[in-house]
């Protein structure tokens, strides 16, 4: 079925250091990728997205390439900031008629001034 | 556009008592909706779905139960909450214009629930 799959965290980086967050997945046919935000006390937020390979979705200063060839949908940022810190899901829909959302199990990331 | 309504923001209960959380939404009709829980130090478990009123999948064995009495209202509930029921919770549904260009999700504030 379809899956997600996510970088462990946490992970702890300065400000203005360069982040990378993995994310590959599994689905059958042609899957939109998402990732999504959640700061503190908040609920989820969608932060960029990608319906078709080669897609690259951005917001923010975030970008994420939808690589159809490698399976994945890395998240990058150049210059992270404190407030960036939260917890970051990648997603995928499989397109299916009940719209589902796989989720991998987050990554909280901690930005230090 | 549309708005998902979730209260209580925070609950504390006691173990044994009773559970209701609502999920209103705004801006859409006939929406697919769901209930995720997020427990600490873990990812998002879909643990029901609702195609339409009266209409209840559950995704995972538990304590918990969910009614759709309403086309825009979600109900998660409890006879007798456990400790293992502690989490944050997330009503969602697709974006309205989702059948068309796959947008994801639209989620509520979330309900933080204790179960001491």
């Amino acid at each position: 079925g379809d899956s997600v799959t996510q970088m462990e965290g946490p992970v702890t980086l300065s400000e203005e250091a360069f982040l990378t967050i993995n994310c590959t997945y599994t689905a059958t046919g042609y899957p939109s990728l998402f990732w999504y935000v959640q700061y503190p006390g908040e609920g989820l937020q969608l932060l960029l997205k990608a319906t078709k390979a080669d897609d690259k979705g951005s917001n923010k200063g975030f970008e994420a390439t939808y690589r159809k060839e490698t399976t994945s949908f890395h998240l990058e940022k150049g210059s992270v900031q404190v407030s960036d810190s939260a917890v970051y899901f990648c997603a995928l829909s499989g397109g299916s008629t009940l719209g589902r959302l796989y989720f991998g199990r987050g990554t909280q990331l901690t930005v230090w001034p | 556009s549309q708005t998902i309504h979730q209260w209580p923001a925070t609950l504390v209960q006691p173990v044994g008592s009773p559970l209701s959380l609502e999920c209103t939404v705004e801006g859409t009709s006939n929406p697919n909706l769901y209930w995720y829980r997020q427990a600490a130090g873990r990812g998002l478990q879909l643990l029901f779905y609702s195609v339409g009123i009266g209409q209840i999948s559950s995704e995972v064995p538990q304590n918990l139960s969910a009614s759709r009495p309403q086309d825009r209202q979600f109900i998660l509930s409890s006879k007798k909450l456990l400790l293992s029921d502690s989490g944050f919770y997330l009503c969602a549904c697709p974006s309205k214009s989702y059948r068309a260009l796959n947008y994801g999700y639209t989620f509520g504030s979330g309900t933080r629930l204790t179960v001491v």
